[in-house]
């Protein structure tokens, strides 16, 4: 039973570039979230894709866009990336109506 | 809007020994709390969850207690050991069909040999 999966690992960008980074949830989980984790800080929300629509957003500009796909994957894209966007991005699935959610191993995004 | 507050920031314990990290949240609606284990450089790892109709869930070393009338939850880890030194996260939400988890700050844990 394949967990979370994400891609890249690693990805290293300039300020003012974009980035896609991908993510293919736990086997019959439908719904994916999107968490930053700034490093020595919790895991930050920003959105969470069900049905292949953005149900709820966390506390981040328009400049984070996601996406879900039929299979239930989901990518998310951060533009005109900041100084501040490094971080660990980490997806999480859970399957809808149960609550319990287990995160990807990440993929840390290092922006200079 | 919801609010979860853990602590301590950061706790040492000898190997053996018990160690008990508390999480109080600010909205009576919240109904799940899981508690998250994360080791230097990974993924964050569910340990236990509890569900607001229950007031404490084992699974061998590892405990959680809720009082929902104070608003507040803690992780038990009994018979430390080595492997337990990780930074734990809690959380909490409401629902289970819009949900979004509401975390702590995380508790960095250090077993002493």
């Amino acid at each position: 039973d394949a967990g979370v999966t994400q891609s890249p690992t690693h990805l290293i960008k300039t300020r003012g570039q974009q980035v896609t980074l991908r993510c293919s949830p736990k086997s019959g989980h439908d719904t994916v979230s999107w968490y930053q984790q700034a490093l020595g800080q919790g895991p930050q929300f920003i959105f969470q894709y069900y049905e292949e629509e953005e149900r709820q957003r966390g506390n981040f500009p328009d400049r984070f866009s996601g996406h879900q796909f039929p299979n239930y994957s989901s990518e998310l894209n951060v533009n005109a990336l900041l100084l501040g966007d490094s971080a660990l991005y980490l997806c999480a699935s859970s399957l809808e109506g149960t609550g319990s959610v287990y995160f990807g191993p990440g993929t840390r995004l290092t922006v200079t | 809007g919801e609010n979860v507050e853990q602590h301590p920031s950061t706790l040492s314990v000898q190997e053996g020994d018990s160690a008990v990290i508390k999480c109080t949240y600010s909205d009576s609606a919240s109904n799940y709390f899981p508690w998250y284990k994360q080791e230097l450089g990974k993924r964050p790892q569910l340990i236990i969850d509890i569900r607001s109709n229950v007031g404490e869930k084992k699974d061998q070393r590892i405990a959680v207690t809720l009082n929902k009338t104070a608003k507040h939850f803690s992780l038990h880890i009994t018979e430390t050991q080595p492997e337990d030194s990780a930074v734990y996260f809690c959380a909490a939400s409401k629902g289970y069909r819009e949900y979004q988890l509401i975390w702590g700050a995380g508790t960095k844990l250090i077993i002493k040999p």
